[in-house]
């Protein structure tokens, strides 16, 4: 079954940098687009970024101007969310959800249970 | 950019009730660019309707959604304990590549 678990969540002082994994499993990774997905305490959900399956598209929400990147490495079935600048407006369960996409339609089928990130000094 | 507004904020029913859910996109979208979520407290989202009237596998038939242009209704035939939930629209666009709605709360009346 699909699993999507991520990591490297926690305390960061603002302005510091943060690194978080999405390790998947059952299903073939190179296959699909990925998405990183936020909601912070209370709100609703924002979609940050997503990845095609050989990496080489990328798409970001305007919001992030730059300081996040998203990657992959289909080697060790992995995603990547790499997190700079960061800021208390960053406070956040973070997700990875696998796109689903047939016919020019995308949506996230399967979600990661999340990780929190806290911005804070 | 598309806004999806939801409606209401909060829905308070009872168990075996219908429940109607509204989101309304700030201009006219397919619909096949409109999913539906079910969020539960301390767990993450999950795909109920994509395509705007597709049930994703395993979501139960009392789930349906509707709707074209600019407003569509995620109904619940006849509600579950385990129903209780927000939920969130989500459209698939251009720029940002997808947007949600700020969410329903279906509670428990």
């Amino acid at each position: 079954q699909v699993q999507l678990v991520e990591s490297g969540g926690g305390l960061v002082k603002p302005g510091g940098s943060l690194r978080l994994s999405c390790a998947a499993s059952g299903f073939t990774f190179s296959d699909d687009y990925m998405s990183w997905i936020r909601q912070a305490p209370g709100k609703g959900l924002e979609w940050l970024s997503y990845i095609s399956g050989s990496g080489t598209t990328i798409f970001y929400t305007d919001s992030l101007k730059g300081r996040f990147s998203i990657s992959r490495d289909n080697t060790k079935n992995s995603l990547y969310l790499q997190m700079n600048s960061l800021r208390a407006e960053d406070t956040a369960v973070y997700y990875c959800a696998r796109d689903r996409c047939s016919n020019g339609v995308c949506y996230h089928d399967y979600w990661g249970q999340g990780t929190l990130v806290t911005v804070s000094s | 950019e598309i806004v999806l507004t939801q409606s209401p904020g909060t829905l308070s029913l009872s168990p075996g009730e219908r429940a109607s859910l509204s989101c309304r996109a700030s201009q006219s979208i397919s619909s096949r660019y409109l999913a539906w979520y079910q969020q539960k407290p301390g767990q993450a989202p999950r795909l109920l309707i994509y395509g705007a009237s597709s049930r994703a596998t395993g979501i139960p038939d009392r789930f349906s959604g509707s709707g074209s242009g600019t407003d569509f209704i995620l109904t619940i035939s006849r509600l579950e304990p385990e129903d209780f939930a927000v939920y969130s629209c989500q459209h698939y666009g251009s720029s940002p590549r997808y947007t949600f709605g700020q969410g329903t709360k279906l509670e428990i009346k």
